[in-house]
C-alpha cells in the first residue's frame, strides 16, 4: 500500500505570496492532519480534516487555512507569507475509525523557504 | 492543555548497546494515548511504538520497549541492541482519546557510534 504523497516537496516563496501544499492519505485512510515543523517551535499541530470537515484546529493565524477533497485529499493554504513560515510542513493520515487506537503516519514533507 | 517533556536534547549509544529515552505529560484525561516516532535526517516521521493509557502492559516492538508510568505520567523509550540505523530524532507524543491533534515533546538527538 503506498504511503501518505506531499507536493511538492520543496517550494521557494517571496514574502506576500500565497502557497498552496497538497497531501494525499493511504488509501482507506479518512482523517488528514497538518504539522508545521521548524527549528525555534518544534512540531506544531495546524488542524485535522475529517469528512471534509475541519475536526481539530491549532493556535495559529487565520492566513493558514486547509481544506479535505470527497477522496480524502487535503491542501494546505498560507496566504501573505511571512520569514517565520519558513518550515517543514508534513501532513499524516490516519483510519480514524470510532474506538481504535488511531494512529497517525506521516507523508515526507514539504520544505518551504519564505525569501 | 497538554505538555509533553524531553528532558535529554541529545544521547549517545554504542552499536549494540542499550539506551532509555526519556519523555513525561501532563494532562488531566484520563484516556489517552502516547507514541514514539523518530524522525532519521531523511526527516520522514516514522512510528516506532505506541500505548495506551488504559493498558498497563507496556508495549513492545521487535528491540523497541516502553516503561510506561500513569501515576507519574512517565513513557520512557528503551532501545536493545541499539544499531546505526537508529540514528535519529526521537519525539515522543500525546494525544487526548478522541481527535487526532499529537502535542510533541521538542526530541531527542539519539546518535548510534560504531
Amino acid at each position: 500500500k503506498a504511503g501518505v504523497t506531499q507536493t511538492p516537496r520543496y517550494l521557494i516563496k517571496t514574502r506576500g505570496q500565497q502557497v498552496t501544499l497538497s497531501c494525499s492519505p493511504i488509501s482507506g485512510h479518512r482523517s488528514v492532519s497538518w504539522y508545521q515543523q521548524t527549528p525555534g517551535q518544534g512540531l506544531q499541530f495546524l488542524f485535522e480534516y475529517f469528512s471534509e470537515t475541519q475536526r481539530n484546529k491549532g493556535n495559529f493565524p487565520g492566513r493558514f487555512s486547509g481544506r479535505q477533497f470527497s477522496n480524502s485529499r487535503s491542501e494546505m493554504n498560507v496566504s501573505t507569507l511571512e520569514l517565520g513560515d519558513s518550515a517543514l510542513y508534513l501532513c499524516a493520515s490516519s483510519l480514524a475509525l470510532a474506538d481504535t487506537l488511531d494512529t497517525q503516519y506521516f507523508g515526507p514533507g514539504t520544505r518551504l523557504t519564505v525569501l | 492543555a497538554q505538555t509533553v517533556t524531553q528532558s535529554q536534547p541529545e544521547m549517545s549509544v554504542q552499536e549494540a548497546e542499550t539506551v532509555t529515552l526519556s519523555c513525561t505529560y501532563d494532562t488531566s484525561e484520563n484516556n489517552y494515548y502516547l507514541f514514539w516516532y523518530k524522525q532519521p535526517p531523511s526527516r520522514q516521521m516514522i512510528l516506532v511504538i505506541r500505548q495506551e493509557a488504559y493498558k498497563q502492559q507496556n508495549a513492545t516492538e521487535n528491540r523497541f520497549s516502553v516503561n510506561f508510568q500513569k501515576a507519574a505520567k512517565s513513557f520512557s523509550l528503551k532501545i536493545s541492541d541499539s544499531q546505526l540505523g537508529d540514528t535519529a530524532m526521537y519525539f515522543c507524543a500525546f494525544r487526548v482519546e478522541y481527535g487526532n491533534k499529537l502535542v510533541f515533546g521538542a526530541g531527542t538527538i539519539l546518535r548510534v557510534k560504531s
